[in-house]
């Protein structure tokens, strides 16, 4: 099994480009989620889904878009990047609501100059 | 909501004990993990605690009262690389919002020969 899969581990943007950061995940998963972690932070929910077809917003969902179209993947989109998104990002997902250990992406380092 | 408090960085010395702990205040929560992350890399699980006391894995225990809020982590034989960050979370009550994880800012630990 691959786990949670994120692309692409590095990315530096400009100011105003918009991307995509991917996750995948194979261990058909009803639930997934995306933070971000900064020094002196933590990890920060932006986003999570409780299965396909229903997201919802985290502590930090501004500048941030989600969709869940199957139960494989929860794409998170930078629609006009700005420095403060400047992050290192997680992908992670569970197979119920919590009562059991969340698996994590590898994170992907993203740089907006 | 839930604040979670951890101290920001210990040390302690290859083949000693270190109590990592975590004191928390929450209007109700479900459970309690810790999760280890090396520099670089994802948070993996290390341990979840449901009910008040002791939880054994191999060289890593983790407790919780409730009552206090209060949990700590205890690695046992400190190895070289047990260096990392060790984080605390807790998943709130089922039908209280957010079915994700909240995280501390966790404590970076660095054991030294």
């Amino acid at each position: 099994n691959a786990g949670v899969t994120q692309t692409p581990k590095f990315q530096v943007l400009k100011t105003g480009q918009s991307m995509t950061l991917q996750c995948a995940q194979d261990m058909n998963h009803e639930y997934m989620s995306w933070y971000r972690q900064d020094p002196g932070m933590g990890l920060r929910l932006i986003h999570y889904s409780v299965g396909a077809g229903i997201t919802d917003q985290g502590e930090v969902p501004n500048g941030y878009n989600v969709s869940r179209s199957t139960t494989e993947d929860f794409p998170l989109r930078l629609l006009s990047a700005a420095p403060s998104q400047t992050s290192v990002y997680f992908c992670a997902s569970a197979p119920d609501r919590g009562r059991t250990e969340a698996f994590f992406g590898q994170g992907t380092r993203l740089t907006v100059v | 909501g839930q604040n979670i408090d951890q101290p920001t960085e210990m040390t302690a010395t290859e083949g000693a004990i270190v109590q990592i702990n975590c004191t928390y205040q929450t209007s109700g929560f479900n459970g309690l993990f810790w999760y280890q992350q090396h520099a670089g890399e994802a948070p993996t699980f290390l341990s979840y605690n449901v009910l008040d006391g002791l939880e054994e894995k191999g060289r890593f225990s983790s407790f919780l009262s409730r009552s206090k809020g209060y949990s700590y982590l205890l690695l046992k034989e400190l190895q070289m690389k047990d260096s990392a960050s060790y984080l605390c979370a807790v998943i709130p009550l089922p039908g209280a919002g957010s079915y994700q994880l909240t995280f501390g800012k966790g404590t970076k630990l660095s054991v030294i020969p």
